[in-house]
């Protein structure tokens, strides 16, 4: 089945305690992508992929950083999470050009 | 840099109305739209694509349009049912480079049976 996961679901930390989000997709997809989701500001890129090695900054890239050394994976890496990083994070993925996104299930992330 | 409106922000109609969602962006320069639904607390489900080339896409009871000119897409929804409540998303894909893309902050729709 053609799917985007996310690890972990759900995770609750404290401050300065660096963390990793995982992201993966199956479907042999250039272009990855990390969103956060918050009430009334909507989704937001924070990074994007558009292939091995290549990343670039969305709209909202500051307190995070992301590799891209397999194709298939795109982790997201929080060096030193703080209270306004508590979001819902979404992982995408497309084929090149003008495709469809797929998107992961979502990380709700809570940062105390 | 890219804007993407979506109005009304919140919709109630009955069960078996025809409606329309409207989504509006300030930069014509873009690959595709794509209309997405989101439940509450789940991830985001895609509906329709449109390519910057074409007017409209059709599936099911589903028709999205895009004026790429006037910076406008709708998403019309046939017969709606309690099922089609959910928040209703659009998003480009601008073109250029770096190929970013922007959501618009959503319709939440209830259909009230």
């Amino acid at each position: 089945e053609a799917q985007v996961t996310q690890n972990p679901r759900y995770l609750i930390t404290v401050t300065g305690k660096k963390l990793t989000v995982t992201c993966s997709q199956n479907m042999n997809h250039e272009y990855m992508s990390w969103y956060r989701q918050d009430p009334g500001l909507g989704l937001r890129q924070i990074y994007y992929s558009m292939n091995v090695e290549v990343t670039d900054k969305g709209d909202v890239p500051e307190g995070y950083k992301v590799s891209r050394k397999e194709k298939r994976n795109f982790p997201l890496i929080l060096e030193s999470p703080s209270p306004n990083q508590t979001s819902l994070y979404f992982c995408a993925s497309r084929s090149g050009g003008g495709y469809e996104q797929y998107f992961g299930p979502g990380t709700r992330l809570t940062v105390t | 840099k890219q804007e993407v409106t979506q109005i009304p922000a919140a919709l109630s109609v009955p069960e078996g109305e025809n409606l329309v969602l409207n989504c509006s962006f300030t930069d014509s320069a873009i690959y595709n739209l794509q209309w997405f639904r989101q439940d509450p607390g789940k991830g985001l489900t895609s509906l329709l694509l449109i390519q910057s080339s074409q007017r409209e896409q059709t599936s099911g009871r589903l028709n999205a349009s895009l004026d790429k000119s006037s910076g406008r897409s709708t998403l019309y929804i046939a017969a709606s049912q309690p099922g089609d409540s959910a928040t209703y998303l659009c998003a480009v894909l601008n073109s250029g480079g770096y190929q970013k893309v922007t959501f618009g902050t959503g319709t939440k729709l209830q259909v009230i049976p």
